[in-house]
This record gives C-alpha cells, structure tokens and sequence, in this order.
C-alpha cells in the first residue's frame, strides 16, 4: 500500500547550524506534499509545502526540494533557532488522504 | 479566522465505555477528515467528508467506530465498546476543497481507555 518514510526519527543540531529531513514515498501518483511542525500537545501546523510541478519552494529559513524520479522530498531549515525545536512531520498525497511519515524530533541545543 | 476547534481537549473512559468526539471544521471548508495518532506515530487517516456524506471511510479500524456530519459542518467521531487500544489522540482536519488541498488541524483529543 501506500507508504512514506521519514529520517531521521531524531535529529539534535546546534543553534545556527542548517537541518534536513528526507522523506521517500512510494505512490507515483503523489501530487502535494505538505510538511507539518507539531510542538508536544498541540495541533500539526503547516510550515511548508510543494506541488509535484514545481522542484524547490523557498520560505525565508525553510526550503523544500522535491525529486519526483526517486520519489523522495526535503525539508531544509537554515539558522536554526530553540523555537524550532518540535516534531516535523512529511506527508505526501494524490488524492484527499494524507499518508503521513512517522515524524521526526528536531532538538535545536542553544 | 477561527481555526478548527475539537471538544473534549481531553477524554479518560472505561474499557466498554462510548465516547463521542467533536470537531468543529474551519468556516466554509466542505471536507473534513478524522486522523488517529498513536504516541510517537504520523497521524492515520480514519474517514473523509465532502459535505454531509462520508465519502471514505476506509481508515476506520473496525465497526465500534463510526462518524457523522449531519448538516456538513461540525462533525463526531462515535467509538462504541471502547478498547484499551482505541487510546490515541484523534485530529480533525478540514480543508476547503479535497484533492491535492492543504488540510488544516485541529488541537485532537486525547483519547485514554482504562
């Protein structure tokens, strides 16, 4: 069925330096791909997202890059700042359903 | 504007016990969806409204879980014969159109079965 995978499941960076995390998923038919930040009890917040006719999008410290050939998409998030530490979650869809990765911790050590 | 709002914020039942979740979709967003998150888990899509009617119900796990939208906005989410597994925090979404749109979360409720 349909899956998308995500890593790191956690990944710890110094204040200032740049973070990635990769998701790969598994339906060609996969159009959008969102990217959510959900900090602990609350609700997933969109930060981020692209369409499958379009390969960089750009937001101030947050970039996303999309391959469709190998099926894989990236979230870049540049100067990392404490406020940034939370949950990321990818999620990829062709359709109205979300198959979401399995998240990943991102610790911004000051 | 208002953003999708759930009740209960929380919610601790007895193993056999229903319970109904609520969601309350953004203004004007004809779809919602009901998504299951497990404790360290990406949510799982449980049922999809367009409008009132129940358009993909495919993600429910088993028939104790049912959901309704009678009058195509607010919607809930009814688990019959709760089970210690059925613990979870459950998310609404809504989003404006459905295919290839942004769904937008609400805050979920914490759903614990004793």
């Amino acid at each position: 069925g349909e899956n998308v995978e995500q890593h790191p499941s956690t990944l710890s960076v110094q204040e200032g330096d740049s973070a990635v995390i990769k998701c790969t998923y598994s339906d060609s038919a996969s159009n959008y791909f969102p990217w959510y930040k959900q900090e602990l009890g609350k609700r997933p917040q969109l930060i981020i997202d692209i369409r499958s006719n379009v390969g960089e999008k750009k937001d101030q410290r947050i970039a996303v890059t999309l391959n469709k050939t190998a099926k894989h998409f990236s979230l870049h998030i540049t100067e990392t700042q404490p406020e940034d530490s939370a949950v990321y979650f990818c999620a990829a869809t062709g359709t109205y359903k979300y198959i979401f990765g399995t998240g990943t911790r991102l610790k911004v050590l000051a | 504007g208002a953003g999708v709002s759930q009740t209960p914020s929380n919610k601790v039942t007895e193993k056999g016990k229903y319970v109904e979740l609520r969601c309350d979709p953004i203004s004007g967003h004809t779809a919602l969806y009901w998504y299951r998150q497990s404790l360290g888990q990406g949510p799982e899509f449980l049922i999809y409204f367009q409008g009132t009617g129940a358009a993909d119900d495919s993600g429910l796990p088993n028939d104790r879980f049912f959901a309704v939208r009678p009058e195509g906005s607010v919607s809930t989410l009814k688990i019959q014969r709760t089970e210690r597994g059925d613990s979870a925090v459950y998310l609404c979404a809504s989003s404006i159109g459905s295919y290839g749109e942004t769904q937008y979360f609400g805050p979920g409720t914490r759903l614990l079965v004793l």
